[in-house]
Parts: C-alpha cells; sequence; structure tokens
C-alpha cells in the first residue's frame, strides 16, 4: 500500500533564503512522484513530476525535487524563496492498483509554506 | 481553453437537501475525478470515471453519487447533505489514467452544510 508524508504542516522562510519542503513516500511498485501547489482560495497547479527519467527534477518558477529511491524521499526545493511562493504545497504518490486496472493517487496532508519579507 | 471548470464557487445547504455540484473540461480527457479537501488531510477520492458510462468509488463515496454521459461533464450528487460534508470539492481531470499523467484541477467549491 502505498503512502505519503509531509514531514512539516508549516515552513516559515525569509524571502531570499533557500525553500525546503520535506516528503517521504511509500510504494510497493514504481511510483510517479509530483508535486502540487495550491494558492489561497484556488485550485492546486502541478509543479513539477518524477516518472522514472532523472532523478532530479526541475518545476515550474525555479523548483526542483530530487527522487531518491533508497531513502524514499522526495524532497522539493528552491534556492530563493520569493513572497509569491508562500501558498500549501502536496506531495502525490501515484501507482497502479495491485489488480493492475487503475491508478490510484494518495495525497500527502500539504505544508504550508509562508514567506517572511 | 477553459480547462477545469466548476459551479457553484460557494453553496450553503441545510441538513437533508441535495444538490448537484457541476464540473466540466474541455480537454477531451478521458479520466475524471472529485476529490474533497479538509483542513490537515489533504485531498480525497471521492469517485472517478475513467469515460463515459463508467464510474467507480473512491476512498470516501458514501452519501455521494456520480454519472458521466459525455466526456466533458461528471456532475458530483449529494444526496442527503449532511454537516460531516461541509469541506471543499475539487474535480480534476487527465488525458488518460496512466500514472504519470498530470492532473488539472478545477477552481473548487465551497460547500457548508447547517
Amino acid at each position: 500500500a502505498q503512502s505519503v508524508t509531509q514531514l512539516d504542516s508549516h515552513v516559515s522562510v525569509s524571502e531570499g533564503t533557500p525553500v525546503l519542503l520535506r516528503c517521504n513516500y511509500s510504494s510497493s511498485y514504481s511510483p510517479s512522484l509530483f508535486w502540487y501547489v495550491q494558492h489561497p482560495n484556488k485550485g492546486l497547479q502541478l509543479l513539477l513530476k518524477y516518472t522514472s527519467a532523472a532523478t532530479l527534477v526541475k518545476g515550474i518558477n525555479g523548483f526542483e525535487a530530487e527522487f531518491k529511491k533508497s531513502e524514499t524521499s522526495f524532497h522539493l526545493t528552491k534556492p530563493s524563496a520569493h513572497m509569491s511562493d508562500a501558498a500549501e504545497y502536496f506531495c502525490v504518490v501515484s501507482e497502479w492498483s495491485s489488480g493492475g486496472s487503475n491508478y490510484k493517487l494518495t495525497f500527502g496532508k500539504g505544508t504550508l509554506l509562508t514567506v517572511n519579507p | 481553453n477553459a480547462g477545469v471548470t466548476q459551479t457553484p464557487k460557494f453553496q450553503v445547504l441545510k441538513t437533508g437537501q441535495s444538490m448537484t455540484l457541476q464540473c466540466a473540461q474541455d480537454m477531451n480527457h478521458e479520466y475524471m475525478s472529485w476529490y474533497r479537501q479538509d483542513p490537515g488531510m489533504g485531498l480525497r477520492l471521492i469517485h472517478y470515471s475513467v469515460g463515459a458510462g463508467i464510474t467507480d468509488q473512491g476512498e470516501v463515496p458514501n452519501g455521494y453519487n456520480v454519472s458521466r454521459s459525455t466526456t466533458e461533464d461528471f456532475p458530483l450528487r449529494l444526496l442527503s447533505a449532511a454537516p460531516s460534508q461541509t469541506s471543499v470539492y475539487f474535480c480534476a481531470s487527465s488525458r488518460d489514467r496512466g500514472s504519470s499523467y498530470e492532473q488539472y484541477f478545477g477552481p473548487g467549491t465551497r460547500l457548508t452544510v447547517t
């Protein structure tokens, strides 16, 4: 069974400093992994995804994530935070169900990123 | 393209009332789904559809019905609203049901049941 753990429910950084949002997952097979961002009162938007190609994935707005199979981690980073990065971030794992008839998405509980001026 | 649209944006219901949340997409996506988002719980899958005429239950289906008569539309029906259904509801679509495909989300419907 797959699961996702976002290790911090809230992260606060100063503008211009690095961002690290941590995500650990468990999966029986070879999963696809995603990070989505949700700005206040908006829907979710894809930041980046890993689908068994390069382990370092670059996304939009300067974000990137590294897939580490040995650590079952998929942490999201950005070198320099901007005020517009303030939002909630969700780590998502996707894999085929055991019967192979469909895939299942499992969402982490989210990390709220606050960016201070 | 409008992407995924949802109506209404906000709704207040009394316990026992029924209503339909509308969802439409103009990207010709086969896969559509409904999620609810509650504080501190991430998103949980209610129902999904892999194509017109085909629907199935997700993680939290009780109290909700869906149908998929066209590729574009995937309405969610609350049969008899309960306070536990107070939540934000998101509709999503993706090109196919492959595990690596991106989900496109609508803007959400904020539902309050009193």
